[in-house]
């Protein structure tokens, strides 16, 4: 199993260009998410989903759309990237009623210029 | 909304050192509780999790952790650390019924010779 992966792992980016991160994971989970992290700010949830076609915002999700066709991937896409949006950029899935033990891919390091 | 607060932003120890993380959550009411680590420039890894039953749980490369549901606590701890446990931890919770993890800040740990 390749477990979760994440492309392409670095990003640069002007501002209000728009771009797609993608995410896939080979283990069948209905649960997946998509986090940011800054220094000092721990892993803030973008967006989630349970299961394919449903999709919800987490604590921080403007600027961000996401969608799931199919169980494997998870893709986030920015509309019109910005400074603020600068950020290491992590997928992660479990299954549903896992309880919070989720599987992280590698990450993509994105800069907005 | 549950909240999560690990008390040190950084921990600088010295090899064979005993070493504790602390973490605090904000509601007592039915979370699951994990501990995560980040080694540099990779994605997270679980390294433990209090689901139910014994307060104290082990996790991988000798570290554990306490439940201490009086004082919403969940301190990790390691008796002798090593210079390859030098890391970034984060303390997350789930609250039941829900899959959306709540990370902490994160706690530097750096190990000196």
């Amino acid at each position: 199993n390749a477990g979760v992966t994440q492309t392409p792992k670095f990003q640069v980016l002007k501002t209000g260009q728009s771009m797609t991160l993608q995410c896939a994971q080979d283990m069948n989970h209905e649960y997946m998410s998509w986090y940011r992290q800054d220094p000092g700010m721990g892993l803030r949830l973008i967006h989630y989903s349970v299961g394919a076609g449903i999709t919800d915002q987490g604590e921080v999700p403007n600027g961000y759309n996401v969608s799931r066709s199919t169980t494997e991937d998870f893709p986030l896409r920015l509309l019109s990237a910005a400074p603020s949006q600068t950020s290491v950029y992590f997928c992660a899935s479990s299954y549903l009623q896992g309880r919070g033990e989720q599987f992280f891919g590698p990450g993509t390091r994105l800069t907005v210029l | 909304a549950q909240s999560v607060t690990q008390l040190d932003s950084q921990v600088p120890v010295f090899e064979e050192a005993p070493v504790e993380l602390r973490c605090n959550y904000s509601s007592s009411v039915s979370v699951y509780l994990f501990w995560y680590v980040q080694y540099p420039n990779q994605g997270l890894q679980l390294l433990l999790k209090y689901l139910s039953g014994s307060t104290l749980v082990k996790g991988i490369n000798g570290f554990e952790a306490e439940f201490n549901k009086s004082q919403t606590s969940f301190h990790l701890r390691k008796p002798s650390v090593h210079i390859s446990d030098t890391a970034e931890y984060f303390c997350a919770v789930v609250q039941g019924g829900s899959e959306k993890l709540v990370f902490g800040k994160g706690t530097k740990l750096t190990v000196n010779p």
